[in-house]
């Protein structure tokens, strides 16, 4: 079966960087873009990246645009979030998520780990 | 941006009711919606796609219906375990964007 696992939350002072990862198992990991989605607590998803199943082609949300650096490396089917000059409203917690993929066209987010959850505060 | 919007925000129910939320698209993203459940302190669980589409393992008690613009979300009779928020989402376009959530309660 499908496991997200991710890791690498914690607390964090503004202007500080931190790195998540998401190890996956159960599907062929190169096969699938992979995202990321944020959930401020008490409030709702907030998509934030995707990646490409090559990793060539990435987009972002405009907020962690020039900030966050999502990558993935196939050999060890690993996901990562590299996140830097994080600010107190990247307070979340923070989803690695599988795209689904049905008839050769996209169908959403099928699969998402449970979340590890950052802390942006002074 | 595609803006998304769901009402209502909250929505009261019995066990047994039918109840519909609606996701509207600030353009049309064609029938590149998705909807999803989500229960307190969990992941949130895959329901619908393409609109309409029933994922596998959904309860056919679930349908989705809609298409351009307009979308809806509709459990024919209402089971304990339906409690939840609901978010729907159009994965048309990047940035992907979610609706605000429908709170679905007792």
């Amino acid at each position: 079966q499908v496991q997200l696992v991710e890791s690498g939350g914690g607390v964090v002072q503004p202007g500080r960087s931190l790195r998540l990862s998401c190890v996956a198992s159960g599907f062929t990991f190169n096969s699938f873009a992979m995202h990321w989605v944020r959930q401020a607590p008490g409030k709702g998803l907030e998509w934030v990246a995707v990646i490409s199943e090559d990793g060539s082609l990435k987009y972002y949300r405009d907020s962690v645009k020039g900030r966050f650096t999502i990558s993935r490396d196939n050999s060890m089917n690993t996901l990562y979030l590299q996140m830097s000059s994080l600010r107190p409203e990247d307070t979340a917690l923070y989803y690695c998520a599988k795209m689904g993929v049905k008839d050769g066209y996209k169908i959403g987010i099928d699969y998402w780990g449970q979340g590890t959850l950052v802390t942006v505060s002074a | 941006d595609i803006q998304m919007t769901q009402t209502p925000s909250t929505l009261s129910a019995s066990v047994g009711d039918r109840v519909t939320i609606t996701c509207r698209a600030s353009e049309s993203i064609t029938s590149w919606l998705a909807w999803y459940q989500q229960k307190p302190g969990k992941a949130p669980k895959f329901l619908i796609y393409k609109a309409s589409s029933l994922e596998s393992g959904v309860p056919s008690r679930f349908s989705g219906s809609g298409s351009g613009t307009e979308f809806t979300l509709t459990i024919s009779s209402l089971q304990p375990d339906d409690f939840a928020t609901y978010y729907c989402q159009q994965y048309n376009a990047y940035p992907y964007t979610f609706g605000q959530g429908t709170k679905l309660e007792i």
